[in-house]
């Protein structure tokens, strides 16, 4: 079992929709997570850092985590075309010697 | 702020040359830097890591000997893709950290393509 679950999508939505993207991850030692959103040929960019178990809400962005089923969500509402691109979820702490274990990215479309 | 640049943004090169990349952190002081790769479609897979002013620790099948890492200062960490073969194209991202903070921030990275 790979330590952190993506769905690779891809997924698409028509403009103006709520768009869940989920990540799993089996070590519970993990104590802080993040969101990034990758565009085609660019380097990550940090969206979201939370460490602990409920929501935190950024403008459009809701990201979300429940330590106990090991699962993290980020809600993108009234989605826009140009939140297209592929998100990243990362996670780490204790057992991860400060690195960030990444998901494969789910790809996002978002049709006008 | 958080701006990480890289240089260059890309980079063709014959088959046995050597590429360096810079990572520079523009507005803080990174105390680690991460250099990673990515495939097409693929997700990021870490390469090194390197503290300022110590060696880099490599990542299990990643040869040190051809991706040479130098951390000298606290704004700059370098990638030198030693003797280069096709196989070594790909976008390498490096990502910096500042002291007591969990969040990495990527620069733009870097397209290899090697001939």
């Amino acid at each position: 079992q790979k330590e952190v679950e993506q769905d690779p999508g891809p997924l698409s939505v028509p403009e103006g929709a709520i768009v869940s993207l989920n990540c799993t991850y089996s070590n519970s030692a993990f104590q802080y997570f993040m969101w990034y959103r990758q565009y085609s040929r660019k380097g990550p960019e940090l969206l979201m850092y939370t460490y602990s178990s409920g929501n935190k809400e950024d403008g459009r962005f809701t990201a979300q985590v429940d330590k106990s089923s090991k699962y993290i969500s980020l809600f993108i509402r009234d989605s826009q075309p140009s939140d297209s691109a592929t998100y990243l979820c990362a996670m780490g702490g204790r057992g991860s010697q400060g690195n960030l274990i990444f998901g494969k990215g789910t790809k996002l479309s978002v049709k006008p | 702020g958080a701006v990480v640049s890289q240089h260059p943004s890309r980079v063709i090169c014959k088959s046995g040359t050597s590429v360096k990349i810079e990572c520079r952190s523009l507005d803080f002081q990174a105390t680690t830097m991460f250099w990673y790769r990515q495939f097409p479609k693929q997700s990021l897979m870490l390469m090194a890591t390197s503290n300022e002013g110590s060696k880099a620790t490599y990542e299990q099948g990643v040869e040190k000997d051809k991706f040479l890492i130098n951390h000298a200062s606290l704004t700059l960490s370098t990638l030198t893709v030693t003797s280069a073969h096709p196989e070594d194209s790909s976008f390498y991202i490096c990502s910096a950290r500042m002291w007591g903070i969990n969040e990495q921030f990527f620069g733009p990275g870097t397209r290899l393509t090697v001939l």
